[in-house]
């Protein structure tokens, strides 16, 4: 069964719309969690690595303020595409480890798309 | 330099055959795992099969194995008797030990196609 659960898995909002996307471990604490963007016939690109009770590390080219990470608590981590515009839909899809040699395990996927 | 490359964009199989998908990888780190993942059209990440970079025995799992080649740097997926619900776009990533944050690389993906 599905370890890591992520929602919504479709948005379809108006520019200018924040959107938050949930991404829980089920039945496991994860104190690391990974957000990803994939843009369509394309490979995953990481966008940030959100730490529990810290701030999360953003890649490279990745805005912190247009992409807001949240790690409150051990099981949930959010992000929050702040003022969507058409140019930031795409799916994003989240992950967390379940141990240090253990393969990551991935949410099914949320598809934005901002009219 | 590209850490993770598969150099087959997409390719066909005919159902039952066996198929070997290529993944090539670049890292100094002596310590590091590689991982396959098989995506849907539906876009879930599942996760298929893992090789420890001090595995001595070459990965399996089911109808999957991977043949971990160290001092070429490979680890190609090979996937027995495909089925058409084989059909998927097919990661392969890259997880270093220097990577505290355990983050994976990913290389830029195969499409494979079953053919009935």
């Amino acid at each position: 069964g599905a370890v890591v659960s992520q929602h919504p898995s479709r948005v379809i909002c108006k520019s200018g719309t924040s959107v938050k996307i949930e991404c829980r471990s089920l039945d496991f604490q994860a104190t690391t969690m990974f957000w990803y963007r994939q843009f369509p016939k394309k490979s995953l690109m990481l966008m940030a690595t959100s730490n529990e009770g810290s701030k999360a590390t953003y890649e490279q080219g990745v805005e912190k303020d247009k992409f807001l990470i949240n790690h409150a608590s051990l099981t949930l981590s959010t992000l929050t595409v702040t003022s969507a515009h058409p140019e930031d839909s795409s799916f994003y899809i989240c992950s967390a480890n379940l141990g240090v040699d253990q393969p990551q395990h991935f949410g099914d996927g949320t598809r934005l798309s901002i009219l | 330099a590209q850490k993770i490359t598969q150099t087959q964009p997409g390719m066909f199989v005919q159902e039952k055959e066996a198929v070997t998908l290529d993944c090539t990888y670049d890292t100094s780190d002596p310590s590091y795992g590689l991982f396959w993942y098989k995506q849907p059209s539906s876009g879930e990440m599942i996760f298929l099969i893992y090789q420890g970079s001090y595995d001595q025995q070459n990965a399996t799992e089911g109808r999957y194995s991977l043949n971990f080649q160290k001092a070429r740097k490979s680890a190609n997926l090979v996937i027995s008797a495909s089925q058409l619900g084989d059909s998927a776009m097919y990661f392969c990533a890259m997880r270093e030990r220097v990577n505290a944050g355990n983050m994976l690389t990913f290389g830029g993906g195969t499409r494979l196609m079953v053919k009935p």
